[in-house]
């Protein structure tokens, strides 16, 4: 099946630093989709992209959908510790009625 | 609307035991979803849905039965409950395509 590659897996940052994170595939995708889970709760959709080259913001944070259409990048800017959470890239699997998730990052913030 | 709901919050099985999670929605979605999520493993699909009468198996459907009679309910059940099941157990629902999922609170389980 499809897998969806993650990195980091997990990092500590400054409140008030940017962020990068990332997710590849190993097969094409013709949708990306990004996911955060808080602590406790279920994962909530951030931001879909749809094409490729796309970028898309939603407040401080920037996705963009990789020319190759196997990679994806989220950015977060001025990190706050409400960001804290698990992050999770997904994309279509199975034509288009599943989606398969990558293993998250994982992100602290220091206040 | 409240959106997805999923009982109970947390429950302890004794190996052996059934058990069944309730998962609904009112936003008359057409797809609903179960997933399980383990530790540092991501979120992988049980079973999923497209509509009333409809179901199919995901990654990982052993040890598991759905069944989709109404669009808002979608129940979860385990047989012959294992240690392997003690997991996190989420249910998600979308409107149209598979992609835009709406999830529940979760349900953690424990199997001893």
């Amino acid at each position: 099946g499809q897998q969806l590659n993650q990195s980091p897996q997990s990092m500590f940052i400054q409140e008030g630093e940017d962020v990068s994170m990332n997710c590849t595939s190993s097969s094409i995708f013709n949708t990306w989709l990004w996911y955060k889970q808080d602590p406790g709760e279920g994962p909530v959709l951030l931001i879909a992209l749809y094409k490729a080259g796309e970028l898309t913001s939603n407040g401080r944070l920037t996705a963009q959908f990789g020319i190759t259409r196997k990679d994806s990048f989220l950015n977060i800017s001025a990190s706050i510790p409400s960001d804290v959470g698990i992050y999770f890239c997904a994309g279509p699997s199975g034509g288009y009625q599943k989606v398969t998730f990558g293993i998250g990052t994982k992100l602290q913030v220091i206040p | 609307n409240a959106g997805v709901t999923q009982t109970p919050k947390f429950r302890i099985l004794k190996i052996g035991q059934s058990m069944t999670l309730q998962c609904a929605q009112d936003m008359n979605h057409n797809y609903m979803y179960w997933y399980r999520q383990d530790p540092g493993m991501g979120l992988k699909l049980i079973y999923y849905s497209v509509g009333a009468g409809i179901t199919d198996k995901g990654e990982v459907p052993n040890g598991y039965n759905v069944s989709r009679s109404t669009t808002e309910d979608f129940p979860l059940r385990l047989e012959l409950a294992a240690p392997s099941q003690t997991s996190v157990y989420f249910c998600a629902s979308s409107y149209n395509l598979g992609y835009e999922q709406y999830f529940g609170p979760g349900t953690r389980l424990t199997v001893t």
